[in-house]
């Protein structure tokens, strides 16, 4: 049972440069969320997912776009990535809004 | 809205202490209550959770209280190990379904032999 992955698992982005995060859970989760972690920080949700093809913004969505076609997959887009978006981000999913989440392994993020 | 505030770190302990970690949260109602853990360089994982007033959650030696009254759900252990060295979430997930889960900053614990 894979649970929730995320590729890559590390890049590094030059200023300007696009890329996309993949997130897929093979658990039939309703919910899926993307965090980034700022070093020594909490999370902060970017966006998040209630079932495919529904998504709304977290609490700092600026500069990342998402989308939900299927339940399984929840990529993430950075547009235009600057150095601000230097961070760790996890993927995780839940089977309900009130039910635990279950993490992927993250994708480390630099941007030059 | 939510909120949730956890005791600052670092935490350092000798192998054998007892843990405390304090958290106590803000919301409306009766939220789920979480205690995750993360380990280096990999995701957070769910330690023990507790879902109304008065349940305790427990896993591996680690306990931890839904306090209705106090708002608190503190994370305690009896005896520490080395390998409990991480990082612990305090989290909450409130009542509405809404799927907007709130997590505490994170505290550091370092258990040396």
């Amino acid at each position: 049972n894979a649970g929730v992955t995320q590729t890559p698992k590390f890049r590094i982005l030059k200023i300007g440069q696009s890329m996309t995060l993949q997130c897929a859970q093979d658990m039939n989760h309703n919910y899926m969320y993307w965090y980034r972690q700022d070093p020594g920080m909490g999370l902060k949700l970017i966006y998040y997912s209630v079932g495919a093809g529904i998504t709304d913004k977290g609490e700092v969505p600026n500069g990342y776009n998402v989308s939900r076609s299927t339940t399984e997959d929840f990529p993430l887009r950075l547009e235009l990535a600057a150095p601000s978006q230097t961070s760790v981000y996890f993927c995780a999913s839940s089977y309900t809004g009130r039910t635990e989440a279950f993490f992927g392994q993250g994708t480390r993020l630099t941007v030059v | 809205g939510n909120s949730v505030t956890q005791m600052e770190g670092p935490v350092t302990l000798s192998e054998e202490a007892f843990l405390t970690i304090n958290c106590t949260y803000t919301a409306t109602g009766y939220p789920s209550l979480f205690w995750y853990v993360q380990y280096p360089g990999e995701g957070l994982q769910l330690l023990l959770k507790a879902t109304k007033a008065d349940d305790k959650g427990s896993n591996k030696g680690f306990e931890a209280t839904y306090r209705k009254e106090t708002t608190s759900f503190h994370l305690e252990k009896g005896s520490v190990q080395v390998s409990d060295s991480a990082v612990y979430f305090c989290a909450l997930s409130p009542n509405t379904n809404a799927g907007k889960s709130t997590f505490g900053d994170g505290t550091t614990l370092t258990v040396k032999p």
